[in-house]
């Protein structure tokens, strides 16, 4: 089956720097999106990785290691707006999206 | 200004009454997502559309129905909704199927069966 792996739930601190993983094992790859959801909102979209390595964004970047099945997102100087839920998203050989459940980041001052 | 527009934001309806939700987008794009998210869960794909062509996720219920009369428009129909089907439904758009571009997605209708 296809799977897509991300902690529940992260705290960190205004102003630190935070790493949210993502595993997956899908039939196929074709590209991993990193969404942002506020609650009670929808999706935003926030990164594509379809190369292995690292693509930066202002205070958020993204890493790709295709081999380990593996990305992370980075968020650098957290601020409390950054609070949401971070859905990690692979796109299969059928080019369908599949989904993790999210990792609710938790930003305390 | 909004791409995709859902409405209502929050739909209240009373058990096995019939109830739609709708979608429009301004993007004019070829694919439109019907999803069920909830709380604390990934985003579960219901069916989508590439133009005019329906795909139906093997697992969606009978029970939920859509409808696209034109690109900009899309429906999701829940003809007899169970406490079970409350949830956010969220719409997206992409522009083309066959290739990976981002998904946009809608503001959701937060569904409520009392």
């Amino acid at each position: 089956g296809q799977n897509i792996d991300q902690p529940t739930e992260m705290t960190a601190t205004e102003g630190a720097i935070v790493q949210i993983n993502c595993t997956y094992q899908t039939s196929g790859f074709n590209g991993l999106f990193w969404y942002q959801q506020h609650a009670g909102e929808a999706p935003t979209f926030l990164s594509y990785n379809v190369l292995d390595g690292l693509e930066e964004k202002g205070r958020f970047s993204s890493f790709l290691s295709r081999s380990k099945g593996y990305s992370y997102l980075l968020l650098k100087e957290l601020q409390m707006k950054d609070s949401a839920s971070y859905l990690c998203a692979v796109v299969d050989s059928n080019y369908q999206l599949i989904w993790g459940a999210g990792t609710k980041l938790i930003i305390k001052p | 200004d909004a791409m995709v527009i859902q409405n209502p934001r929050y739909q209240v309806t009373q058990f096995g009454k019939p109830v739609t939700l709708s979608c429009s987008q301004t993007l004019n794009h070829n694919v439109m997502y019907w999803y069920q998210q909830k709380s604390s869960q990934a985003p579960k794909l219901l069916f989508h559309y590439y133009d005019k062509d329906f795909n139906n996720e093997a697992d969606t219920p009978d029970n939920f129905q859509s409808r696209r009369p034109n690109t900009s428009f899309c429906f999701l129909d829940i003809r007899s909704p169970g406490l079970g089907d409350a949830a956010m439904y969220l719409c997206a758009t992409s522009r083309d199927g066959q290739r990976v571009t981002e998904a946009f997605f809608g503001q959701g209708t937060r569904l409520t069966v009392v």
